[in-house]
C-alpha cells in the first residue's frame, strides 16, 4: 500500500541531544514538508522540498535541519538549538501541483527530558 | 502573506446535532486553493475536500458540506445530523500560487460529538 511512514511514533531526548526524524513516501511525490503541531496553534511549516536535493525554510526552521538525498525520503533532524523542541511533529508529501491535497503520517511525538 | 483563521477552537455537539465550522482566508494571489483535513485522535491528517478560488459552487458529499464564499473569504463546513464518529480536529488550508505553493493551515478546531 502506498503511504507515508513516519518513525519512531514516539521518542524522548535528553535536553542538549540532535534527534533524527523519519520520514519516508512510496507515493510518488516530488513534494515532501514538515510540519509541527502545539495545541491551540496548528500546523507550523518547518522546511519544504520541491524536489530532491532541495529546500526551503518554512517559518519556524530555526533549530532544525533536513536534507533530501532521495525522492523517497525527507528526515528531521531537531537539534540542540531548538528552544522548545517538545511537539507533535507531521511529515507530508503532495505532487508539486498546487491542486493537489498533501498525505500525512501518523506523526511522532517529541518529548524533551 | 496568506493566513487562514479558524476562530473556534472547540465545539462541542451532541449526536444528530448540525455543526457549521467557519474558516476565514487571506490571500493576495489571484489563483489558489482551499483544503479541508480532519484529525482523528490517531493523529494522521486526511484530506477532506479541496475548492479552486475559480469555483463558488457549494458541495455536498453525504452528511457534509461546504459553502465557498469569495466575497466574505470564508470556507465555512456543515456537518449534518453529526455522529460520534465526527469527533476530531478539522483543519481549514490554503495553498497559493506564490511562496513556493506551500501549504498554510488554521489553528483547527476541535469537534467533539457526544452521545
Amino acid at each position: 500500500d502506498g503511504g507515508i511512514t513516519q518513525s519512531p511514533k514516539y521518542l524522548f531526548r535528553k535536553e542538549g541531544q540532535n534527534v533524527t526524524l523519519s520520514c519516508e513516501q512510496n507515493l510518488n511525490h516530488d513534494a515532501m514538508y514538515w510540519y509541527r503541531q502545539d495545541p491551540g496553534q496548528g500546523l507550523r511549516l518547518i522546511y519544504y522540498s520541491q524536489i530532491v536535493n532541495d529546500f526551503q525554510k518554512g517559518d519556524i526552521a530555526e533549530g532544525y535541519s533536513v536534507s533530501r538525498e532521495k525522492k523517497e525520503s525527507f528526515p528531521l533532524t531537531v537539534t540542540s538549538a531548538q528552544k522548545n523542541p517538545t511537539a507533535f511533529y507531521l511529515c507530508a508529501s503532495s505532487y508539486r501541483e498546487m491542486n493537489t491535497e498533501a498525505f500525512f503520517g501518523q506523526g511522532t511525538r517529541l518529548t524533551v527530558v | 502573506a496568506q493566513k487562514v483563521t479558524q476562530a473556534q477552537t472547540e465545539i462541542s455537539v451532541v449526536e444528530k446535532e448540525d455543526v457549521t465550522l467557519d474558516c476565514v482566508y487571506e490571500t493576495r494571489d489571484t489563483t489558489y486553493y482551499l483544503f479541508w483535513y480532519k484529525q482523528p485522535p490517531s493523529g494522521e491528517l486526511v484530506f477532506l475536500i479541496r475548492r479552486n478560488s475559480f469555483d463558488e459552487q457549494n458541495e455536498i458529499s453525504g452528511r457534509y458540506s461546504w459553502n465557498f464564499q469569495k466575497s466574505t473569504s470564508s470556507f465555512n463546513f456543515t456537518i449534518t445530523a453529526s455522529q460520534v464518529v465526527d469527533s476530531a480536529v478539522y483543519f481549514c488550508a490554503l495553498r497559493g500560487d506564490t511562496g513556493g505553493f506551500k501549504t498554510i493551515f488554521g489553528a483547527g478546531t476541535r469537534l467533539f460529538v457526544k452521545a
